[in-house]
């Protein structure tokens, strides 16, 4: 079965760090994977969609790597900020080609 | 330039009761999702429409559970003679053509808790 698995510890960091987050997935073929942000009692946010011919994208703080190879997204924020506590999910679009996926996402928490 | 607007945001039922979830989407979207959110679990995808369309119901359980996505008005997802695992946050989002290669655009959800 297809499987999408982001660490389900949250993560601590300290303002000023880069926080790094996984996404590893199983059985999936993508041609892109998406993240997102989300805040308690909020819908998702749309931060980032990397393409299978992508290694890298960036964006401000934010950086996603793609290897196809390992079956694995890494998600970067440098400089991190309070602000930037949240829980951010991967998404990869499932077989049928139209429901878009998602892990359980990993809670990220930055303290002053 | 409104979102995805759903209500109510919070709904309250009693067992066997029916819950109305509504979702209107973004100006110019004509394809909207609905997801279900367990506390402690993932998003789960339920339902994909278009317009008067039912493209990918695989999400969807079998019984009691219903979607549509009229010509005019708002998406509706419908839970007949609801139950106490019905209770979780109930999101819907758009997008303006087909999920390929496209974002979601996501609503604030809709909280239903069964008595």
């Amino acid at each position: 079965s297809q499987k999408i698995e982001q660490n389900s510890e949250a993560l601590n960091i300290q303002e000023g760090k880069t926080a790094t987050l996984t996404c590893n997935y199983t059985n999936y073929s993508p041609a892109y994977l998406q993240w997102y942000r989300q805040d308690p009692g909020r819908g998702p946010v749309f931060l980032l969609l990397i393409r299978e011919n992508e290694k890298e994208k960036r964006k401000e703080r934010l950086k996603v790597t793609f290897d196809t190879t390992l079956k694995q997204s890494l998600f970067h924020i440098t400089a991190s900020q309070p602000a930037d506590s949240a829980t951010y999910l991967c998404a990869l679009v499932g077989n049928s080609g139209y429901a878009l996926n998602f892990g359980k996402g990993t809670s990220l928490l930055v303290t002053p | 330039n409104a979102g995805v607007m759903q209500n109510p945001r919070h709904l309250v039922r009693r067992r066997g009761q029916e819950a109305r979830l509504r979702c209107s989407p973004m100006k110019g979207h004509s394809h909207v999702y609905w997801y279900r959110q367990l506390p402690e679990e993932g998003l789960k995808f339920m339902v994909y429409l278009q317009k008067e369309n039912i493209i990918d119901e695989s999400g969807m359980p079998k019984e009691r559970f219903s979607a549509e996505f009229p010509k005019e008005g708002p998406s509706i997802l419908r839970i007949q003679q609801v139950v106490r695992g019905d209770s979780a946050a109930y999101f819907c989002a758009s997008s303006p053509r087909a999920p390929t290669n496209e974002k979601l655009f996501f609503g604030s959800g809709t909280q239903l808790s069964v008595l």
